[in-house]
């Protein structure tokens, strides 16, 4: 069984620049949540993809958006970077939207804006 | 804002010491998960808590629920240099948010041999 993987691992990009980050879900697992975590802060809820649609979406613009693939992986993009987007990227999935249920986390793409 | 507010941000101790962790808010939370994040990695979920006054043990590590489901410690007898990384708590409040969780800001242990 294969854990929950994200690319790339490392980026680097400038301001008013575009990125997309990738997330593989874990097999059978057909929910996927993205958070933000900031140096020295605990992840923020970005949003959450089931079942390919957005279903749930915390306190982030509009220029944070996201997919959700019929193999259940995911992409967040980000237009119009800012100083203030640097941060982890933590992609999450879980087997189906119950409560309780356990997320997995991959090991997270780390994005400076310079 | 975080809804969760963690205590101490920071613990710096010897091997042997013990340690308490707290997790508070003022929200109530259908559920309560404490995670544990290494450099470079991603949290990995330690236990979830789903009862008011709910006690569960992980060999020497024992987490509690507040009986209101407001709050939550995390204590850890007889520390170890292995026990050293990110203890992060996060609540679930179910409902719309259901699935989305709200995590505190950390507290980052350092266990010294």
């Amino acid at each position: 069984e294969t854990g929950v993987t994200q690319s790339p691992t490392h980026l680097i990009k400038t301001r008013g620049q575009q990125v997309t980050l990738r997330c593989s879900s874990q097999s059978g697992h057909n929910t996927v949540s993205w958070y933000q975590q900031a140096l020295g802060q605990g992840p923020q809820f970005i949003f959450q993809y089931y079942r390919e649609e957005e279903n749930g979406r915390g306190n982030f613009p509009p220029r944070f958006s996201g997919l959700q693939f019929p193999n259940y992986s995911s992409e967040l993009n980000v237009n119009a970077l800012e100083l203030d987007d640097s941060a982890l990227y933590l992609c999450a999935s879980s087997w189906d939207r119950v409560a309780y249920n356990e997320q997995f986390f991959g090991p997270g793409t780390r994005l400076t804006v310079l | 804002t975080q809804l969760l507010e963690q205590s101490p941000q920071f613990l710096s101790i010897q091997e042997g010491e013990n340690l308490t962790v707290y997790c508070n808010s003022s929200s109530v939370f259908s559920s309560l998960q404490w995670y544990r994040q290494e450099p470079g990695e991603g949290p990995v979920l330690l236990v979830t808590v789903v009862t008011g006054g709910e006690v569960k043990k992980l060999k020497r590590l024992t987490f509690q629920f507040g009986d209101a489901r407001k709050d939550s410690s995390l204590h850890i007898t007889a520390a170890q240099p292995g026990d050293t990384g990110l203890y992060l708590c996060a609540g679930e409040r179910g409902g719309s948010t259901l699935g989305r969780l709200y995590f505190g800001r950390g507290t980052q242990l350092t266990v010294w041999p």
